[in-house]
């Protein structure tokens, strides 16, 4: 089944304590996004990368950083998590960059985050 | 003003109800128009894509954009509780290279009542 995975779906965790949100895609994407989701604001691109090693920041990168070492693969980092930070994840990928034709872009169920 | 305006609602309606929802945008790059439905605990799933002005048809769903006007609808006919979602309006333009940037609104969201 093609899909968006990320790890864990809910994190409850305290200011300072570096965290790692996985993601994962099987469907051999080029391009994967990282968003955050918070009442009255939206969804907010906070970094995206259009390949392998190929990264840049989204909207809102300020607290995060990310890697593609692998294609199938973007991890989200938290190096000192803040409680601004509190928020749902929702990690996304695409054929190409999203909004070109034919290149849907498929999210995952979203990561809760919490920080105390 | 806000590149992409969507009512956040909430928005009640009965069963079969023409449910008509609706974004502006000021941003006259933006190229492609998008549609999303998003479940409570679910991510977003891509419902609607348009490029040009116009109406897309796919089953009850209808989606308009008038370029001119910088707006864009999705009307639902018939509605069913299964309906019942926060909608996402969407909107690409080039960014750089082959980049495009995505910008969405905040959301509406729809409860549809048996």
């Amino acid at each position: 089944e093609a899909q968006v995975t990320q790890n864990p779906r809910y994190l409850i965790t305290v200011t300072g304590k570096k965290l790692t949100v996985t993601c994962s895609q099987n469907m051999n994407h080029e391009y994967m996004s990282w968003y955050r989701q918070d009442p009255g604001l939206g969804l907010r691109q906070i970094y995206y990368s259009m390949n392998v090693e190929v990264t840049d920041k989204g909207d809102v990168p300020e607290g995060y950083k990310v890697s593609r070492k692998e294609k199938r693969n973007f991890p989200l980092i938290l190096e000192s998590p803040s409680p601004n930070q509190t928020s749902l994840y929702f990690c996304a990928s695409s054929r190409n960059s999203p909004g070109l034709v034919l290149s849907e872009q498929f999210f995952g169920p979203g990561t809760r985050l919490t920080v105390l | 003003q806000k590149e992409v305006e969507q009512d956040p609602g909430p928005l009640s309606v009965p069963e079969g109800a023409i449910v008509s929802l609706n974004c502006t945008y000021s941003n006259s790059a933006f190229q492609y128009f998008m549609w999303y439905r998003q479940y409570s605990r679910k991510g977003p799933e891509l419902l609607m894509y348009t490029y040009s002005s116009g109406n897309k048809e796919d089953g009850r769903f209808t989606a308009q954009v008038d370029k001119s006007s910088k707006y864009i609808s999705l009307f639902i006919r018939d509605s069913q509780p299964s309906d019942s979602a926060t909608y996402l309006c969407a909107m690409s333009a080039r960014s750089g290279g082959s980049n495009y940037k995505l910008t969405f609104g905040k959301g509406t969201l729809l409860t549809v009542n048996p």
